[in-house]
């Protein structure tokens, strides 16, 4: 079976600071995808990043960053100098390819406010 | 298209009425995919297709409940005697191939009353 945790249901936090979305996963594939999408207020879903199994490596986008650590089953997302524009409904997500068939999974979500 | 497109936008139908939803995915996306949101729930899955077959109708929640895409592009996902607990948005995405991130529409906002 493959889940997606996301533990924090709200985050409240004020503009400028750092603040970092958890994510933990359960799959048995050894090859799977992990992604983060954001869902702003106006509801309609944005891809972000996708990571594969076999790539550790963080990646870093604008104030953007993700930390994928396999040891722990742990993709976290973590956006830096927080904006008023940051607030949003951040969901991780897992597709699990030897066995989930490219299925996404999603986690619960974590809804984000910023503010000024 | 520019984007993926959904239609109705939103669609109040009565408790046992038939309903049908259509998307229409990004031009040359190999694969598409149905999900379900609740209020205050992440996107749950229903059926994914990769041309015109479905690959993964796994997360259908019964047989009220099916998905075509004939041609290989447009998808119309078709609701049998609906119950209200099949209120809704419903969410197409479509991406290149499985695997990649995904491109969502902004959902049918489905109401059973």
């Amino acid at each position: 079976a493959q889940k997606v945790t996301q533990a924090q249901t709200e985050i409240s936090v004020v503009e400028k600071e750092d603040v970092t979305l958890d994510c933990v996963y359960e799959t048995r594939d050894t090859t799977y995808y992990l992604f983060w999408y954001k869902q702003p207020p106006s509801g309609e879903l944005v891809f972000l990043i996708r990571r594969n199994s076999f790539d550790e490596q963080n990646e870093i986008s604008g104030r953007y960053s993700w930390n994928f650590q396999k040891s722990t089953s742990s993709f976290n997302f973590t956006i830096t100098a927080s904006q008023v524009v940051d607030s949003a409904v951040y969901f991780c997500a897992l597709s699990g390819v030897d066995t989930g068939g490219f299925k996404t999974i999603f986690g619960a979500g974590t809804r984000l406010f910023v503010k000024a | 298209g520019a984007g993926v497109s959904q239609t109705p936008s939103n669609k109040v139908t009565e408790k046992g009425k038939y309903v049908e939803l259509r998307c229409d995915p990004i031009s040359g996306h190999t694969a598409l995919y149905w999900y379900r949101q609740s209020l205050g729930q992440g996107p749950e899955f229903l059926i994914y297709f990769q041309g015109t077959g479905a690959a993964d109708d796994s997360g259908l929640p019964n047989d009220r409940f099916f998905a075509v895409r004939p041609e290989g592009s447009v998808s119309t996902l078709k609701i049998q005697r609906t119950e209200r607990g099949d209120s809704a948005v419903y969410l197409c995405a479509s991406s290149p191939t499985a695997g990649n991130g995904y491109t969502f529409g902004s959902g049918t906002r489905l109401t059973v009353v």
